[in-house]
């Protein structure tokens, strides 16, 4: 699977939107972006995923680039119930069925 | 809404010793995996299985682990004989068909601490 790259860490406010990027450079035509996060002391959650249209749902917009090689997942008002880690992951559409995760971004949630 | 059940939340074993992990997939999912967390560290792969086999392991996953679907409702991980290193936080996860679009499920986790 291709790599990503993500900030370490974000801080945001309560009710502000947050903007999480992601980069992959090297993605291929045939990989989706997904979004995963992990609250404190919870599995992962399956949050959005994407191919090369932008994407809305209950919890979160992506927005991914022309060029598909970075991708921004939004929080459009943030609470602190938001405080996770968020991790990019690319899966190819013919590649193996695991996930592979990266650290992810540790954002952080001002009241 | 629908939920991966792992049990249980906590295991305390002695080194040496054997474990089985539970976890319940979603009923209407075709493929289970088990992932685990080193505190501090990231979520590693360990094992993907369907249609009553292993379809892809990690290099973690040697021979002292194995997986199983006793009953078609129950999809447990064996450690048989327990080391220090194998202290972590061990996920169960079900996915429906598979396929590169679809959302993992993922359960809360085991935490597995070995004396």
């Amino acid at each position: 699977d291709a790599k990503t790259t993500q900030p370490n860490s974000m801080e945001s406010n309560e009710e502000e939107p947050v903007h999480l990027p992601c980069n992959h450079s090297t993605i291929s035509g045939t990989d989706y972006i997904h979004w995963y996060r992990q609250l404190p002391s919870q599995g992962p959650e399956y949050v959005i995923h994407g191919l090369t249209s932008n994407v809305n749902n209950r919890m979160a917009s992506l927005a991914i680039a022309e060029d598909r090689k970075s991708s921004t997942l939004i929080l459009h008002r943030a609470t602190l119930r938001d405080a996770a880690v968020y991790y990019c992951i690319l899966r190819d559409i013919q590649g193996a069925q695991k996930l592979v995760f990266g650290q992810g971004t540790r954002l952080t949630i001002n009241p | 809404e629908p939920e991966v059940t792992q049990t249980p939340s906590h295991q305390v074993t002695q080194m040496g010793q054997e474990v089985i992990l539970r976890c319940v997939p979603i009923s209407n999912h075709l493929y289970f995996y088990w992932y685990r967390q080193i505190l501090g560290q990231k979520v590693e792969f360990l094992v993907s299985f369907y249609n009553n086999e292993i379809s892809e392991k990690s290099e973690i996953f040697d021979d002292q682990f194995s997986v199983e679907r006793p009953d078609g409702s129950n999809f447990t991980l064996k450690i048989r004989s327990t080391k220090l290193e194998d202290s972590a936080m061990y996920f169960c996860a079900s996915q429906q068909f598979g396929e590169s679009s679809d959302g993992y499920t993922f359960g809360s986790g085991t935490r597995l601490t070995v004396v």
